[in-house]
């Protein structure tokens, strides 16, 4: 069975550019989840969805991030303007509920960006 | 506040030896407690999950443990490899809210010949 796809895989870009990432969950899953991953701030939490709707957008740095989820099998994660402190590893990951949430993440490689 | 700690940040072990990795929780209402593993440039990967009323789980040559009463869990890696090197996270889920996932900061394995 394929994974959670990604793509890019790695994005370097000018400050001010639009960056999108793109992820296609695990067919059947019905959450998806953007996280951020840093050495300094570990594994961050952005936004994520339920059957396509987005439920808690809390984690989401400012109003230069947004997220689509237009069906169940594709999502973007969209900068605009970039910065230099948007560095980081983005990761998508789908799940599986059952009951009340226990789900396990299954996580895609992660798009590597790098704002200059 | 919810919170995960794991410890050591790091650590340097010859293959062949025994490792203990350890996660200390403050996580309520506690649901379960996973370990991930992270290989370099990939992402990461769950081990084990463990339930409240678990005391130990097995996968492979990992053993995952938990004491719900002190809230610590451990991962013990055993005759390491050099594929064991890694990031190990401890993430524990509070509830049933999705976004009530809290994750460990990790402890990164190197694993010497």
């Amino acid at each position: 069975d394929a994974g959670v796809i990604q793509s890019p895989r790695h994005e370097v870009t000018e400050m001010g550019q639009e960056v999108t990432l793109r992820c296609k969950p695990i067919s059947g899953h019905d959450y998806l989840f953007w996280y951020r991953q840093t050495m300094m701030r570990g594994l961050e939490l952005l936004i994520y969805f339920n059957n396509n709707v987005p439920i808690d957008d809390s984690g989401m740095p400012e109003d230069r991030f947004s997220a689509k989820m237009p069906n169940a099998s594709f999502s973007t994660l969209k900068i605009q303007p970039s910065e230099p402190r948007d560095s980081a590893v983005y990761f998508c990951a789908s799940s599986r509920a059952s009951g009340s949430y226990t789900g396990e993440l299954f996580f895609g490689e992660g798009s590597r960006l790098t704002v200059l | 506040k919810n919170q995960v700690e794991q410890s050591p940040q790091s650590l340097i072990i010859l293959e062949g030896k025994n490792c203990t990795l350890q996660c200390n929780y403050t996580v309520s209402p506690f649901s379960n407690l996973r370990w991930y593993k992270q290989d370099t440039g990939r992402g990461p990967v769950s081990l084990t999950i463990m339930t409240f009323s678990e005391n130990t789980k097995s996968n492979g040559r990992y053993t995952a443990t938990l004491d719900a009463d002190t809230k610590q869990s451990s991962l013990h890696i055993t005759a390491s490899q050099l594929s064991d090197s890694a990031s190990y996270i401890c993430v524990v889920s509070a509830g049933s809210s999705a976004s009530k996932i809290i994750f460990g900061s990790g402890t990164r394995l190197s694993i010497r010949p």
